[in-house]
């Protein structure tokens, strides 16, 4: 049963480029949250989607940020036109329908990094 | 709003002492649960324990203990004989019933040989 997938483990860009992050929840988990990790602190959530529809998205920056779920295939979470200070570890988290509902755990991936030159 | 506070930013021990991580937290709901996981250098997030607020049974697995007291709105946890393996940043986290799980600002430990 593998876990929480995310891909790219590290992703480099230039500041002004686009930077897209996947993450594939665990099999059955229809709940997913994006958190960010500067460097030196902790996580910081940024939104929470089901399939189709964001939840919460009150952690999410204003601009720049956008995050979907689509009804097939795994969340995007995506930076445009990025800058230094979007340098950070990415992480994704799953759970399953009624999530909290029922253990309250979150299922999280491996992180994604990303560095802006 | 939920809220977790590690007011430990960074604690260095000598290996085999003994060494307890604080954890304080806010929420309004009755039921919730608390978390803790450690990120150790290479990056991922390791789950540790999950205790729901209506089990404050503590706990010990190994050399790790949990103490959760709901009077204080704690949840701390020990390491006993701490080993340089254990050199990582602890998070404290919290979840209320559906809803996000929230994490404190973590505490760096670095455990010298």
């Amino acid at each position: 049963n593998a876990g929480v997938m995310q891909n790219p483990r590290h992703l480099v860009r230039r500041r002004g480029q686009e930077a897209r992050l996947r993450c594939s929840p665990m099999k059955g988990h229809s709940h997913v949250y994006w958190y960010r990790q500067l460097p030196e602190e902790g996580l910081k959530f940024m939104v929470y989607l089901q399939k189709e529809n964001i939840i919460d998205e009150s952690g999410m920056p204003k601009e720049r940020f956008s995050a979907e779920f689509p009804k097939e295939g795994p969340s995007i979470l995506r930076i445009q036109q990025v800058v230094r200070g979007d340098s950070a570890a990415y992480f994704c988290a799953s759970s399953p329908p009624g999530l909290a509902g029922n253990t309250g755990e979150l299922f999280f991936g491996e992180g994604s990094r990303l560095t802006v030159l | 709003a939920q809220k977790v506070t590690q007011a430990q930013t960074e604690i260095s021990v000598v290996e085999k002492e003994d060494v307890t991580l604080d954890c304080v937290y806010e929420t309004r709901d009755t039921t919730y649960y608390l978390f803790w996981y450690k990120q150790p250098p290479s990056g991922e997030l390791v789950f540790l324990i999950r205790r729901n607020s209506f089990d404050e049974q503590n706990e010990i697995s190994g050399r790790y203990s949990w103490n959760f007291q709901k009077s204080t709105s704690s949840f701390n946890f020990t390491i006993t004989a701490s080993q340089v393996v254990d050199s990582a940043v602890y998070f404290c986290a919290l979840s209320e019933k559906d809803s996000d799980m929230r994490f404190g600002a973590g505490t760096r430990l670095t455990v010298k040989p």
